[in-house]
């Protein structure tokens, strides 16, 4: 399984872009990079998902050089309810080897929005 | 849909004592996942299953057992517990296809042991 590094912490203002980046030197070719929030006392909710180059939803962006050894989640214009543990995830998709998804959370990146 | 539900939401355990958390989920989902966080840390994977009938051993399994009889159903057993199994316990369900796979989580356990 992939390792993955990312900052422990940021700390960003209401309206801001925000951009965590997350190393992943060892990322196999059927791998995935997955990002999933979680708030205190919940469990972790997905963001987004990609493989190569770019990926927006209504949510974020994620943005994925060609060696897919990094990858960037970006949030624009952030709020206080953005505030939460971003966590960066490689791992192949469980219908691509049909073996399932085994991710491995690291400690993730703690975001706090201030006024 | 409700998702993926778990029960209990908190449980206080003696050491020795055993028991199980349970896990549903109502989307159909084919893989299955518990997985454990302890405090300021990540989550760690204790088992997984494909699908009923189907189990296997994730990065922490040490302690636990699992069974998947049913689509719907993948409870967590605790057969001896310890003070290093206190953690907050959280199900996931995902149906994976070739183009993506979101896993989706329950709200958790807490589980203490003293």
């Amino acid at each position: 399984l992939a390792k993955t590094t990312q900052p422990i912490s940021m700390d960003s203002y209401e309206g801001q872009e925000v951009n965590i980046t997350c190393s992943h030197n060892n990322i196999a070719t059927n791998d995935y990079i997955t990002w999933y929030q979680q708030f205190p006392s919940q469990g972790p909710r997905f963001i987004i998902q990609g493989y190569k180059t770019k990926v927006t939803n209504e949510v974020a962006s994620l943005f994925i050089p060609a060696d897919r050894k990094s990858s960037t989640l970006s949030l624009p214009r952030v709020s206080l309810s953005d505030t939460a543990v971003y966590y960066c995830l490689v791992g192949d998709i469980g219908g691509v080897t049909g073996g399932g998804n085994k991710l491995t959370f690291g400690t993730g990146t703690q975001l706090k929005v201030e006024l | 849909n409700a998702g993926v539900t778990q029960t209990p939401k908190f449980r206080i355990l003696k050491i020795g004592q055993s028991m199980t958390l349970q896990c549903a989920q109502d989307m159909n989902h084919n893989y299955m996942y518990w997985y454990r966080q302890d405090p300021g840390m990540g989550l760690k994977l204790i088992y997984y299953s494909v699908g009923a009938g189907i189990t296997d051993k994730g990065e922490v399994p040490n302690g636990y057992n699992v069974s998947r009889s049913t689509t719907e159903d993948f409870p967590l057993r605790l057969e001896l517990a310890a003070p290093s199994q206190t953690s907050v316990y959280f199900c996931a369900s995902s149906y994976a296809s070739l183009q993506e796979e979101t896993q989706y989580f329950g709200p958790g356990t807490r589980l203490l042991v003293l």
